[in-house]
């Protein structure tokens, strides 16, 4: 009964292009969705956040889609650096679902220079 | 300023030992997290602590599991007669908590904890 998932464990992407990143969720009192970056050996790096209230929040190269219909959000890095390259961890939160996060399993992504 | 940092970064310890893992969040925080990544899968909720409300510890996986935060700030988590399957990553994380807004949490580099 995972409440966020990441289908897909890996993406491999070419040095300029664009990665996207993908992240379903169930639970319809999440109202907070966060990516967060983690390299190995470290603890993970908020990225970008988006609200329920809002179907788009873009960060330089980061932009993150939220469509509500489809409990449904993903991560466009664009374009695409060799230093990206890291797991990728979509979560969420909600202020009636406890603050605390639900995290997604995580994408590994690997840009080709 | 001083990010969230643990201690130790790395614990082997033998099956049926105690074990105690250090958290200091960032400065003014309020908020205070503890999730364990095992091998292979995501971050898994443990237990968070909120100024100096009850701690949620409704992720704990069992009560061999217990964690204390003194004083508002440094934060213990202790795991006793460990098991293999305790073995993990232990992350701590922190984070502003000011009425119902949502605030990002900063993770501290985590604990590598192994049972053998």
């Amino acid at each position: 009964d995972q409440q966020v998932k990441q289908n897909s464990p890996s993406l491999s992407v070419q040095e300029g292009r664009i990665s996207i990143l993908n992240c379903d969720y169930t639970n319809s009192m999440f109202d907070y969705f966060l990516w967060y970056k983690k390299y190995p050996a470290e603890g993970p790096t908020f990225l970008i956040s988006i609200s329920s209230i809002k179907d788009k929040n873009e960060d330089g190269r980061f932009t993150v889609f939220l469509n509500k219909s489809a409990k449904h959000l993903s991560l466009h890095i664009v374009p695409s650096q060799p230093g990206d390259s890291a797991v990728y961890f979509c979560a969420a939160s909600g202020t009636n679902a406890g603050n605390m996060l639900t995290f997604g399993g995580g994408t590994r992504l690997m840009v080709k220079p | 300023g001083a990010g969230v940092s643990q201690s130790p970064s790395n614990k082997v310890t033998e099956k049926g030992k105690d074990v105690e893992l250090r958290c200091d969040p960032i400065s003014g925080h309020t908020a205070l997290y503890w999730y364990r990544q095992s091998l292979g899968q995501g971050l898994e909720f443990l237990i968070y602590f909120q100024g100096n409300s009850a701690p949620d510890k409704s992720g704990l996986p069992s009560d061999r599991f217990s964690a204390e935060r003194t004083g508002g700030s440094v934060s213990t988590l202790t795991i006793q007669r460990t098991q293999q399957e305790d073995s993990a990553v232990y992350l701590c994380a922190s984070s502003l908590d000011v009425g119902t807004a949502v605030y990002e949490q900063y993770f501290g580099p985590g604990t590598r904890l192994t049972v053998t």
